[in-house]
């Protein structure tokens, strides 16, 4: 049973571009969440997603949004980037809220 | 590993010594509750969970020990391997949040042969 896949695993972007990064959940999973992860701030929760709907948010700011397709599929974009967005990426799929399996991330470094 | 920060506390166990990871959680409604492993360049690997109905439970060489009392979580590796070193988190959950896994800063365990 093939895990979490998410692409690109590096990316390197100038300040004020954007980005889409891609999550592609464990087959059944429909339930994806995204989190941040930097050394200061630790690991937080961007949003969660289920059957193409946003169903909760954390504290982030407009610029970050995401979306969920039909096959359970997610991405999320960050627009106007920062330095401060540079961080590692991960999406975690699970089935009823329970058993989250993270992917590999995305590690994102803005210049 | 990639969430290291600059205060992670850091535990050092002797290889086949016995570890125990401890947790303070936040959220007295939280009733899942999830032990991460993870190593450098690598997402989070689940280790075990416990739901908040439980005190105890156990793996392959893995034990959780949740204390709803005093919001405390703790996980004990048996006879730790080197391959056991990297850094350990605690997460937790309420059925009501949908994905919004809350998780700890973080420990960084460090085996030696």
């Amino acid at each position: 049973k093939a895990g979490v896949t998410q692409t690109p695993r590096y990316l390197i972007k100038t300040r004020g571009q954007q980005v889409t990064l891609s999550c592609s959940p464990i087959s059944g999973h429909r339930s994806v969440s995204w989190y941040q992860q930097t050394p200061g701030q630790g690991l937080q929760f961007l949003f969660e997603y289920f059957s193409e709907t946003q169903r909760n948010k954390g504290n982030f700011p407009g610029r970050f949004s995401g979306r969920q397709f039909s096959n359970s599929r997610s991405e999320m974009n960050v627009s106007t980037l920062e330095l401060g967005d540079s961080a590692l990426y991960l999406c975690a799929s699970s089935t009823h809220s329970y058993g989250y399996t993270f992917g590999s991330g995305t590690r994102l470094t803005v210049v | 590993g990639e969430s290291v920060g600059l205060h992670l506390p850091t535990l050092s166990v002797q290889e086949g010594d016995n570890s125990i990871i401890n947790c303070a959680y936040s959220n007295s409604a939280s009733d899942y509750f999830i032990w991460y492993k993870q190593e450098s360049g690598k997402g989070p690997q689940f280790i075990i969970d416990i739901r908040s109905n439980m005190d105890k439970r156990q793996g392959q060489r893995v034990t959780v020990l949740l204390n709803k009392t005093v919001k405390h979580l703790s996980l004990q590796i048996a006879a730790t391997q080197p391959g056991d070193s990297a850094v350990y988190f605690c997460a937790e959950i309420y059925s009501g949040s949908q994905g919004n896994l809350i998780f700890g800063k973080g420990t960084k365990l460090s085996v030696k042969p």
